[in-house]
């Protein structure tokens, strides 16, 4: 079975902030995919990042940063200089290489203030 | 290129009563998936289809659910009879992938809101 967790329920933070949102994972599969989606207000799931159980180079897009280490079976976000519009739900999601449905943590709602 | 397209937007019911949600997935995408988000959480997925053939339907309680994917393009879910802890989100999810497409991004629908009285 798999198991994502966020841990952190709600984050509010002050515009321009930065902030880490936490995300751990379980599987006993080798290949698996880890996914963040974005759940702005209207409710519709935004695809952000994706990443292969193999490759765990860092990514940077702008102000949105990946951090996912194997040994401690995690997958951080970070937003750099937040803004309000990065107020949502955002959710960290695994798929094992089987090709079954997304399991999607319990989500962090990100509070930016201005 | 037009998204996933769910409707209705919005539903209420009484418990007992029965309802049914449509997707049209993006076209060309042969996967679909139907998932529910109670609030306060995040989506569980219900079913799996892959063209109109069901992949994995282990997490949809048979008892009141089903749904189908008939020509492998629309998919209808539908809830007989409804109770209270069905009130949830209903997502409509697809990607283009068919056989070993995990790491295809699933495109989501704006969902379906059921409020169960």
């Amino acid at each position: 079975a798999q198991k994502v967790t966020q841990a952190q329920t709600e984050i509010s933070v002050v515009e321009k902030e930065d902030v880490t949102l936490d995300c751990v994972y379980e599987t006993r599969d080798t290949t698996y995919y880890l996914f963040w989606y974005k759940q702005p207000p209207s409710g519709e799931l935004v695809f952000l990042i994706r990443r292969n159980s193999f490759d765990e180079q860092n990514e940077i897009s702008g102000r949105y940063s990946w951090n996912f280490q194997k040994s401690t079976s995690s997958f951080n976000f970070t937003i750099t200089a937040s803004q309000v519009v990065d107020s949502a739900v955002y959710f960290c999601a695994l798929i094992r290489g089987g090709a079954d449905g997304l399991t999607f943590g319990k989500g962090t709602h990100l509070i930016i203030q201005p | 290129e037009a998204g996933v397209a769910q409707s209705p937007r919005y539903k209420i019911i009484e418990k007992r009563q029965s309802v049914a949600f449509w997707c049209n997935p993006i076209s060309g995408h042969a996967t679909l998936y139907w998932y529910q988000q109670i609030l306060g959480q995040g989506p569980k997925l219900l079913i799996q289809f892959q063209n109109n053939g069901v992949v994995d339907d282990s997490q949809l309680p048979k008892d009141r659910f089903s749904a189908e994917r008939l020509k492998g393009v629309d998919s209808t879910l539908k809830i007989q009879p409804a109770k209270l802890e069905d009130s949830a989100v209903y997502l409509c999810a697809s990607h283009r992938g068919s056989g070993g497409g995990a790491w295809n991004e699933q495109f989501f629908g704006p969902g379906t809101r059921l409020t169960v009285l």
